[in-house]
């Protein structure tokens, strides 16, 4: 089982530009969970989601973001027009069933995306 | 509100030394803690849960309901650990994790 893999590991972007950062869960799973770390701050939820199905998406800024887990195919989290304030590194994270803790149920993390808008 | 806070961004101890990183979770209901550990540029990997009470890498945690604290603690560090670590809550049956600030562990030779 490969893991949680997240790519491109690093995209460079004008302000103005499009990012699409891909996420394939690890196999068997079908929860995707999208989170962003700022620069020198800890991780933010962003959104979860199932296939074809956005669960819980709070934490998604409400404009330029959006995210998407297609029956087939990886999770894409898309940010149009980016700004300065985008650069982060971006993770995924993917379990098999919700409840992280439940029943053994574990959350794994891919490497991240590390977004920079210049 | 449910928030998580570590109150030390960084702590520095030599090798040897017994190193404790601070939790405090504010949470109505039965919370579910973690702790997850970051190498440099690298995956969150998960290092414990209060529910298993396990020891990872000689790390221990305690979940103390009355304090609403989930101190990280090992007693002696190796140059190894120096590492990112969060402190986490789920707050839901959704599996949303809740990260504190982070705690940056500098293990010195």
């Amino acid at each position: 089982n490969a893991g949680v893999m997240q790519n491109p590991r690093h995209l460079v972007r004008r302000r103005g530009q499009e990012a699409r950062l891909r996420c394939s869960p690890m196999k068997g799973h079908s929860h995707v969970y999208w989170y962003r770390q700022l620069p020198e701050e800890g991780l933010k939820f962003m959104v979860y989601l199932q296939k074809e199905n956005i669960i819980d998406e709070s934490g998604m800024p409400k404009e330029r973001f959006s995210a998407e887990f297609p029956k087939e195919g990886p999770s894409i989290l898309r940010i149009q027009q980016v700004v300065r304030g985008d650069s982060a590194a971006y993770f995924c994270a993917s379990s098999p069933r919700s409840g992280q803790g439940k029943s053994g149920n574990t959350i794994y993390f891919g490497e991240g995306s590390w977004l920079t808008v210049v | 509100a449910q928030r998580v806070t570590q109150p030390e961004k960084l702590l520095s101890v030599f090798k040897g030394a017994p190193v404790e990183l601070k939790c405090n979770y504010s949470y109505s209901g039965s919370p579910e803690l973690f702790w997850y550990v970051q190498y440099s540029r690298q995956r969150l990997q998960l290092l414990l849960r209060h529910i298993s009470r396990e020891s990872i890498k000689g790390f221990t945690a305690d979940l103390n309901k009355g304090e609403t604290s989930f101190h990280l603690k090992k007693p002696f560090a190796q140059e190894e650990d120096s590492a990112m670590y969060y402190c986490a809550l789920s707050s839901s049956n959704t599996g949303k994790l809740i990260f504190g600030q982070g705690t940056t562990l500098q293990v010195k030779p």
